[in-house]
């Protein structure tokens, strides 16, 4: 399968502890874009990156929050002392392309849950 | 700002029947529109975008979306509904510049028998 994978799919962790997420975009997507997802809602943007640089960050990602994308592949997202408002889906997307040629398409997602 | 409408948060179809999923729109320049579908405990699968040109757009499994840039809507429809089109929809707009998407809160649809 060549789409987007995030791994793990599913995460439960307790309040305060550190989780990490990762995402391997379509290959050769240059683009990548994090979003949150909670229940009733639809995905709030996160951050993106272009190849390795961030881009840009939304007011949601608390300084609790680092993304990385150390070689313009995969990406990371840690949390760090968790708390129970974390708790969503977690979303990854890819792109290439500019302007309207960018469609943006998203992996499975990792849904975490903090007790 | 960009902003997305869903004004409904359920959409009742019978098997067969045509089906609409309203969505309207904000953006301070021309919009890129698009329509995304998640089934449970998965990502969202992308159906159609709007760019430019024809205001009715073709998707995948037989959807389309009309554009209508004096009502700033972007409605979702199929001529004939499945029980399988039963999901979660969203509708999603970016304005004209390498800016992530703005999605509404979804509607579901539940496509009846």
């Amino acid at each position: 399968d060549t789409g987007v994978s995030q791994d793990p799919r599913h995460k439960i962790t307790k309040r305060g502890q550190n989780v990490t997420f990762r995402c391997d975009p379509i290959s050769e997507h240059n683009r990548l874009y994090w979003y949150r997802q909670t229940l009733g809602q639809g995905p709030e943007f996160l951050t993106y990156f272009q190849n390795e640089a961030q881009l840009e960050k939304s007011r949601l990602l608390s300084d609790r929050f680092s993304a990385e994308r150390p070689k313009g592949s995969f990406s990371t997202l840690e949390i760090q002392r968790t708390e129970q408002g974390d708790s969503a889906m977690y979303l990854c997307a890819s792109s290439t392309g500019t302007g309207g040629l960018e469609t943006q398409y998203f992996g499975p997602g990792t849904r975490l849950l903090v007790l | 700002a960009q902003s997305v409408a869903q004004p409904e948060d359920q959409v009742n179809v019978a098997e067969g029947n045509p089906l609409t999923v309203k969505c309207t729109y904000s953006v301070s320049g021309n919009p890129y529109l698009f329509w995304y579908v998640q089934y449970p405990n998965r990502g969202l699968q992308f159906l159609l975008k709007y760019i430019t040109g024809d205001n009715l757009v073709k998707g995948s499994y037989g959807f389309e979306a009309e554009f209508n840039k004096s009502q700033t809507s972007f409605h979702l429809k199929k001529p004939s509904a499945l029980v399988s089109d039963s999901a979660l929809y969203f509708c999603a707009v970016r304005d004209t510049g390498n800016t992530p998407l703005v999605f509404g809160k979804g509607t579901r649809l539940s496509v009846i028998a």
